[in-house]
């Protein structure tokens, strides 16, 4: 079966600090891979995806990047963390295909805390 | 207009009550449909796919109107493990991006 990590679980930065969060996806080959964002008292904010290493499409202009140096990996980084990246950052995955039509399986998540 | 609109709730009810939440959606070129759920602080979970001629798991009941484009979610027998932020789900043009309802409060009552 299917499985997705993310790590940190929490994670609380300074501003102008730089950010890693990492996701693995396993039991899969050729996924689909997405970050998404969910600040406080809103929805979920698409921020990329990627359908296949070194494809990464960006949805929403920001200070954040992402890479997808392997198949089953797919990183969210900042340079400088602004008061505003704080949020509940999940990566997911959907099967190889029209990834939007797909059901999207979700990470556990990094809570993260610009202060 | 936004994607995706839920009322955000909260919705109190007792144990053993039916429950219903609508959605509308503004693509009228969607093709896909879910409704997630997601509990305090934890990832979104599928609870079902919607189809065009509806579906049903166990108390669980989802229907699509496209021509009102609108899904809805009915919730028979409710659990106090139902208690929860019930997301609905639509792709967008992008044929890649879901887009996520800021969900509707769902609490369960002894």
């Amino acid at each position: 079966s299917q499985t997705i990590h993310q790590w940190p679980a929490t994670l609380v930065q300074p501003v102008g600090s730089p950010l890693s969060l990492e996701c693995t996806v396993e039991g899969t080959s050729n996924p689909n891979l997405y970050w998404y964002r969910q600040a406080a008292g809103r929805g979920l904010q698409l921020l990329f995806y990627s359908v296949g290493i070194g494809q990464i499409s960006s949805e929403v202009p920001q200070n954040l990047s992402a890479s997808r140096p392997q198949d089953r990996q797919f990183i969210l980084s900042s340079k400088k963390l602004l008061l505003s990246d704080s949020g509940f950052y999940l990566c997911a995955w959907s099967p190889l295909g029209v990834g939007g039509s797909d059901t999207q399986y979700f990470g556990p998540g990094t809570r993260l805390t610009v202060l | 207009r936004k994607e995706v609109e839920q009322d955000p709730g909260p919705f109190n009810v007792p144990e053993g009550a039916t429950v219903a939440f609508n959605c509308t959606y503004s693509n009228s070129a969607s093709q896909s449909f879910f409704w997630y759920r997601q509990d305090c602080r934890k990832e979104p979970k599928l609870l079902m796919s919607v189809y065009s001629s509806g579906n049903e798991d166990g108390r669980f009941t989802a229907q699509l109107n496209r021509a009102s484009q609108y899904i809805s979610l009915l919730i028979r027998d409710s659990k106090l493990s139902d208690s929860a932020t019930y997301l609905c789900v639509v792709n967008s043009n992008s044929g890649y991006a879901l887009n996520f309802g800021k969900g509707t409060s769902l609490l369960v009552t002894p």
